[in-house]
């Protein structure tokens, strides 16, 4: 069975600092990964994807993830956070042996103080 | 171009009622999916379909049943309604599974009483 975890519920950073939201996953097979941004009462908003090669995914709003095999993770990264970056995040994971239906974490809440 | 659209975007519901969650999708893709999103779990999967005419269970199917008659609607239905059902329920669809980003809807938020 395929699983993801988000081990932090909440992470609070200040503006203008960086930003880590850890993720690690299990699957059988070669990971799909992806990470989802949600607002207040909006659905979820893709921000990037791993699917193969570099490990180091860039994506949108000057988010940035490292895709590491030996420690089955995938932290979303940001070398500057901004106020209007604080909401919802959740880390996802697929494969083509395993389901490939997506599996979500429970997400971790960024929270960015002026 | 507007995406997922979920209707309705609210409804209360009584236990034992039953009611139909509608989602349509204008990108021609052919997965859609229904997640349902708890406090504390993320989102979890309910049905999906790979395209029309077909649909597959995902983690918790039960109490619900889904049809995807024409490829741009996918339906989900709460045949008798049970206040664990009470949730915020978002469809999404890609273009093939496994590797493809979804695209989410703005979601229903279901109350049972």
């Amino acid at each position: 069975a395929q699983s993801v975890a988000q081990p932090e519920d909440q992470v609070n950073v200040a503006e203008g600092n960086p930003l880590t939201v850890k993720c690690t996953y299990s699957v059988s097979g070669n990971p799909y990964l992806f990470w989802y941004v949600q607002y207040p009462n909006r659905g979820l908003q893709f921000l990037l994807k791993y699917i193969t090669g570099d490990n180091l995914v860039k994506g949108s709003y000057g988010f940035e993830a490292e895709f590491n095999k030996s420690q089955t993770s995938f932290h979303l990264k940001k070398p500057s956070a901004l106020v209007s970056d604080s909401a919802l995040y959740f880390c996802a994971v697929s494969s083509l042996t395993g389901r490939r239906a997506l599996t979500f974490g429970s997400g971790t809440r960024l929270q960015v103080q002026p | 171009n507007a995406g997922v659209t979920q209707t309705p975007k609210f409804r209360v519901l009584k236990t034992g009622q039953s009611m139909t969650l509608l989602c349509a999708q204008d990108m021609n893709h052919e997965y859609m999916y229904w997640y349902r999103q708890d406090p504390g779990m993320g989102l979890r999967l309910i049905h999906y379909s790979v395209g029309e005419g077909t649909t597959a269970k995902g983690e918790v199917p039960d109490g619900y049943n889904v049809s995807r008659l024409k490829k741009q609607n996918f339906l989900l239905g709460l045949e008798s309604a049970a206040p664990s059902q009470t949730s915020v329920y978002f469809c999404a669809s890609s273009w093939t599974g496994s590797n493809q980003p979804q695209h989410f809807g703005d979601g229903t938020r279901l109350s049972i009483l």
